[in-house]
């Protein structure tokens, strides 16, 4: 089955540095590999999303992830974090089940705070 | 406006009352799913529907049913509630795991 390893449970940077959060999967064939954003008291939302066409994706509000497959990670960044940014991020694959039917899979998330 | 929603929002019940969570979507999407979010363990995918009357047990699917008999409604049954399915329950929805998940506000579940 398949895992979703994010490291780090808690991020903390400084207004306008470097966000780096990390995200690892088990795959044996390149999976579907997303990005979701949770904002406090709210559902998650889509951030980007890996589909094989290019390994550099970049999604919503300045962020961007880098599919590398040799490392099997799938790392999310952004140049310079804003305090708007403070929110919870998960990283997602999806992936075939036993049945044949698919199911996505979720790290345990990683809570970004920025500090002014 | 594309939306999933769920009722209630909020819902603090006793140990052993059956409850029914009901989410329902509009964008016409066959894949829904339901996943609880606890603190430390981030989100765990309980039941998933591939499409009506096509349902499979996610990774924690202990203690609850589901049902697809219309392709918007999803609905989660506890059929016995226990004070360890306190939790936040959000349900989502889209054309399959490949596209993207569409999320409900969330339930916020307290069973006593």
């Amino acid at each position: 089955a398949q895992s979703v390893t994010q490291l780090g449970s808690h991020v903390s940077v400084s207004e306008g540095a470097l966000v780096l959060l990390r995200c690892n999967y088990s795959s044996s064939v390149p999976p579907y590999l997303f990005w979701y954003v949770q904002y406090p008291n709210q559902g998650l939302q889509l951030l980007l999303k890996y589909t094989s066409a290019a390994t550099l994706v970049k999604g919503i509000n300045g962020f961007e992830a880098e599919f590398k497959k040799s490392e099997t990670s799938f790392h999310l960044t952004k140049p310079s974090a804003h305090m708007s940014d403070a929110a919870e991020y998960f990283c997602a694959v999806s992936e075939l089940s036993q049945g044949g039917s698919e199911k996505l899979v979720f790290g345990k998330g990683t809570k970004l705070t920025v500090n002014p | 406006e594309a939306q999933v929603t769920q009722n209630p929002r909020y819902l603090i019940t006793v140990t052993g009352k059956k409850l029914t969570v009901t989410c329902s979507q509009n964008m016409n999407h066959e894949y829904m799913s339901w996943y609880r979010q606890d603190p430390g363990l981030g989100l765990r995918q309980i039941y998933y529907s591939m499409n009506v009357e096509v349902t499979d047990k996610g990774d924690v699917p202990e203690g609850y049913k589901v049902s697809r008999k219309e392709k918007r409604n999803f609905p989660l049954i506890l059929e016995s509630p226990s004070p360890n399915q306190t939790s936040l329950y959000f349900c989502a929805s889209s054309f399959s795991t490949d596209y993207e998940q569409y999320f409900g506000p969330g339930t916020r579940l307290t069973v006593t």
